[in-house]
């Protein structure tokens, strides 16, 4: 069953400019992830932010979570057109982290 | 170690055909996960494995579809009596644990004709 969905499914950008995605999910989770895709790879795991935690840093990325609300945004600041890709959250509701479950990705897309 | 690899990378079949994927994970890790991922789609859980137990299988998986661990190393996924519908990209992943982030391999896209 599909717990998180992203928000918008798709986004385009100019390059430089910031780049804002949102999950929602329905039940309360113990960790919340997101997830980058290039067009036909794997998926690579960009942060991990947890039910205690409200946000979370890594380089040009920001995580914030609001349990209170079951949502979840990513912000890439200063984009590069190597950003361009399929972004995914992923939350383990209700099964502690045994697997995640995935929503349907924001596709978003950077112009130079 | 060089992350998880997933072999083969493409695979084309005939409707009705045995396929069989191999994951190898990394090697600390003791939890291995397969999910599918059709076009347009978040990948869709199938099961996973600690270390060679398989704790928990999804319903998509059929009982055409079977996967194993042996000794908790490199996993097999095998699809009996392909059909048109399983065409997607199976994706392998690996964790070190509860909660940890997953390490995805590139998967494996196989196209039944």
């Amino acid at each position: 069953s599909q717990q998180g969905e992203e928000d918008p499914q798709a986004l385009s950008i100019q390059e430089g400019e910031n780049a804002t995605m949102n999950c929602s999910y329905k039940t309360s989770i113990n960790n919340l992830q997101w997830y980058r895709q290039n067009s036909g790879r794997g998926l690579v795991h960009l942060i991990l932010i947890r039910s205690n935690e409200r946000e979370k840093h890594s380089g040009r990325l920001r995580v914030t979570l609001d349990t209170s609300k079951k949502s979840s945004s990513l912000l890439i600041t200063a984009s590069r057109a190597a950003d361009t890709a399929s972004y995914f959250c992923a939350t383990d509701a209700d099964n502690y982290g045994q697997n995640f479950v995935f929503g349907p990705g924001t596709r978003l897309s950077v112009l130079p | 170690d060089t992350g998880v690899s997933q072999d083969p990378r493409h695979k084309i079949t005939k409707r009705g055909q045995n396929v069989t994927f191999r994951c190898d994970p990394i090697s600390e890790h003791n939890r291995l996960y397969w999910y599918r991922q059709t076009l347009g789609q978040g990948p869709e859980f199938l099961t996973y494995f600690q270390n060679e137990a398989q704790l928990e299988k999804s319903r998509l998986l059929s009982d055409r579809f079977s996967a194993e661990r042996p000794k908790g190393s490199f996993s097999t996924l095998e699809i009996q009596r392909t059909e048109q519908g399983d065409s997607a990209m199976y994706l392998c992943a690996s964790s070190p644990g509860t909660g940890a982030g997953y390490t995805f391999g590139s998967g494996t896209r196989l196209t039944v004709v």
